[in-house]
């Protein structure tokens, strides 16, 4: 079985400060992992994915997540948060061959002017 | 304009009343999901389909159903026998659970 983490269920950040947003995940086999976004009563947008290689991975919005296979985490970093940040930020896993994801209770951006 | 659809974007039952959720894509996806968002758990999987005329139950499929007749379209049924069902409804489709692309949701209420 897989599931996610995400400790932090809200997090106030001041405009243009760095943000880490952070997801820890649990499988017994090798992962996919992803970070969604969702703007107030919309559906949810892909950010960025890792499925292989660098595990350094750039998404959208000028966000990255690095994949850390030692400490089971993913977390979600911008250098500098702008006020369109403000939004609700899923974690999510899947493995290879399991048509599922499983996703992360969310963590919600509040961005402070 | 390629994307998913979800209809309508509110809705209103009384309780004991079945209700059907639309979803439609024109992404040529195989795969179709729907999910369930409730405040602070997250989305749960309900049922997903990865072809035609089949389909499997997710995490919480008790209370709902599904039928995948056509590949574009993958309704949901909110049953009477769904003791919760006031929440968010989000379909998704994908080339596989790697490639999701979500709609824009259901709110439904039931009083």
């Amino acid at each position: 079985a897989q599931s996610v983490t995400q400790l932090d269920s809200q997090v106030p950040v001041f405009e243009e400060a760095p943000v880490e947003l952070r997801c820890n995940y649990s499988s017994s086999v090798s992962v996919y992992l992803f970070w969604y976004v969702q703007y107030p009563n919309q559906g949810l947008q892909l950010l960025l994915k890792y499925l292989s290689g660098s595990t350094l991975v750039k998404g959208i919005n000028g966000f990255e997540a690095e994949f850390n296979k030692s400490q089971t985490s993913f977390h979600l970093r911008k250098p500098s948060v702008h006020i369109s940040d403000t939004a609700e930020y899923f974690c999510a896993v899947s493995n290879f061959g399991n048509e599922k994801l499983t996703f992360g209770t969310g963590t919600r951006l509040t961005i402070i002017p | 304009d390629g994307g998913i659809t979800q209809s309508p974007k509110y809705l209103f039952r009384k309780e004991g009343q079945n209700v059907t959720l639309s979803c439609e894509q024109n992404l040529n996806h195989d795969a179709m999901y729907w999910y369930r968002q409730d405040p602070g758990q997250g989305l749960r999987l309900i049922y997903y389909s990865q072809i035609v005329n089949d389909f499997q139950k997710g995490d919480i499929a008790e209370g709902y159903s599904v039928s995948r007749e056509k590949k574009e379209s993958f309704p949901l049924t909110v049953t009477s026998a769904q003791k919760n069902p006031t929440a968010f409804y989000l379909c998704a489709s994908g080339v596989s659970a790697s490639e999701q692309y979500f709609g824009p949701g259901t709110r439904l209420t039931v009083t």
